[in-house]
């Protein structure tokens, strides 16, 4: 299986900072991977897909970049809303495979 | 709006079965492609299998392999998870998601506790 390796685990950030979240593949995967925000007691939501396009609805300070093994989310300026833990997602190959999240805190 | 809502859940002890379900609305459901995935605490988020729009191609992770059986219904926009023999790692929130180009639509989950 591959396997996504998540950094950081967790990051305490302010409002209006730049963030940048990072997910590594074992092998290359394309651009298969999926950026996803969870909140607590709440589903994961889609952000980015195919490493680098907005899921419609998403804010735009939202990005993602990367292909192959190495993958990048960036929220360009913080938002009191954006406080929540982030995941990587390879759909690549079966077994499909998470990151272990990074959970994003108020500094 | 797109909508899923899984039930089924519950208390099992060690060994035992249950049947989650998926009830899909607010887009065509057989034109999808759907996923069960679950999430615990210690483990996070983990897929754990896989039915084509047909129902044709079937995959699972192999930590369920043989022990679940996903099925989907699409006279009646249902998706099913067979649980059988649970173990006391089988512990979690299962979600049933759509996919498209991604996981795009997720269901609100429902908790699996197995239990002695």
């Amino acid at each position: 299986a591959i396997q996504m390796t998540q950094s950081p685990s967790s990051l305490s950030a302010s409002v209006g900072d730049r963030v940048t979240i990072s997910c590594r593949a074992s092998q290359g995967i394309r651009n298969d991977l999926g950026w996803y925000q969870q909140k607590p007691g709440k589903a994961p939501k889609l952000l980015i897909y195919a490493a680098s396009s907005l899921q419609n609805g998403v804010p735009s300070r939202f990005s993602g970049s990367g292909s192959g093994t190495d993958f990048t989310l960036t929220i360009s300026s913080l938002q009191p809303e954006d406080f929540a833990t982030y995941y990587c997602l390879q759909d690549h190959n079966y077994p499909y495979t998470f990151g272990q999240g990074t959970k994003l805190e108020i500094k | 709006q797109v909508q899923l809502v899984e039930s089924g859940g519950g208390l099992v002890k060690p060994g035992g079965s249950l049947r989650l379900s998926c009830a899909a609305s607010g887009f065509t459901f057989s034109d999808y492609y759907m996923t069960w995935i679950r999430q615990t605490p210690r483990k996070g988020l983990e897929w754990v299998s896989y039915i084509s729009s047909t129902g044709s191609t079937i995959f699972y992770a192999d930590s369920v392999k043989g022990r679940f059986t996903i099925s989907r219904d699409n006279a009646k926009n249902l998706l099913y998870l067979q649980m059988n023999s649970l173990r006391v790692d089988d512990t979690a929130v299962y979600y049933c998601a759509k996919k498209w180009l991604a996981f795009d639509s997720w269901g609100q989950g429902t908790l699996v506790t197995v239990s002695s």
